[in-house]
């Protein structure tokens, strides 16, 4: 099987950098992915990892390794409109395609 | 424009009436997934569909079915809810695989069942 852990909360100021961290158990998967949901709202998709290294997209950047069973999500200058939950998820091996896991989520708060 | 609808939004009921919770996606998406969202859970899927016809369990598929006649719709059924599927029900598609392709969320339904 597989879990997946994250911090539960992580504050921080504006324009500061912040890094969640995600560790997993599983014995295999396609990839990582990232969302974000604000209080409310659904989630939505900011990225995915499906080979090891950093993934860049604006001022949010992933990051995977698979040997050490760990990824990360950055984001940079952070904005109040960054304070949101933020999931990891793995999706399913080869006799499990489309199955996703998801972690608990990190709420992130941005403060002035 | 591009959306994943969910019908109905808001939903309070008694325990072992049968209900649908109804999704539709307009992208033409061959994937498509029910998730239930709990305080300090997070999501946890409870079925997928890879195409029409084709679907697979989750993690927590105990207490629902569903079914894919059609591409665009993905209804979940609760034949005899329960009090403890009492939560936030999410229905999302992507063009292929869950985690390898964006996948769209709908809006959510909140279920009550008393």
């Amino acid at each position: 099987g597989q879990s997946l852990e994250q911090p539960s909360e992580v504050t921080a100021v504006e324009g500061a950098i912040v890094q969640i961290n995600c560790t997993y158990q599983t014995s295999g998967f396609y990839g990582l992915s990232w969302y974000q949901q604000h209080d409310g709202g659904a989630p939505t998709f900011l990225s995915y990892n499906a080979l090891d290294g950093l993934e860049e997209t604006g001022r949010f950047s992933s990051f995977l390794s698979r040997s050490d069973s760990y990824g990360y999500l950055l984001l940079q200058e952070l904005q109040m409109k960054d304070s949101a939950s933020y999931f990891c998820a793995v999706e399913g091996t080869t006799d499990s395609w489309g199955k996703l896991q998801f972690g608990a989520g990190t709420q992130v708060v941005v403060t002035p | 424009e591009a959306q994943v609808t969910q019908n109905p939004r808001y939903l309070i009921t008694v325990t072992g009436k049968k209900l649908t919770v109804t999704c539709s996606q307009n992208m033409n998406h061959e994937y498509m997934s029910w998730y239930r969202q709990d305080p300090g859970l997070g999501l946890r899927q409870i079925y997928y569909s890879m195409n029409v016809e084709v679907t697979d369990k989750g993690d927590v598929p105990e207490g629902y079915k569903v079914s894919r006649k059609e591409k665009r719709n993905f209804p979940l059924i609760l034949e005899s809810p329960s009090p403890n599927q009492t939560s936030l029900y999410f229905c999302a598609s992507s063009g292929s695989g869950g985690g390898t392709d964006t996948q769209y969320f709908g809006p959510g339904t909140r279920l009550t069942v008393l």
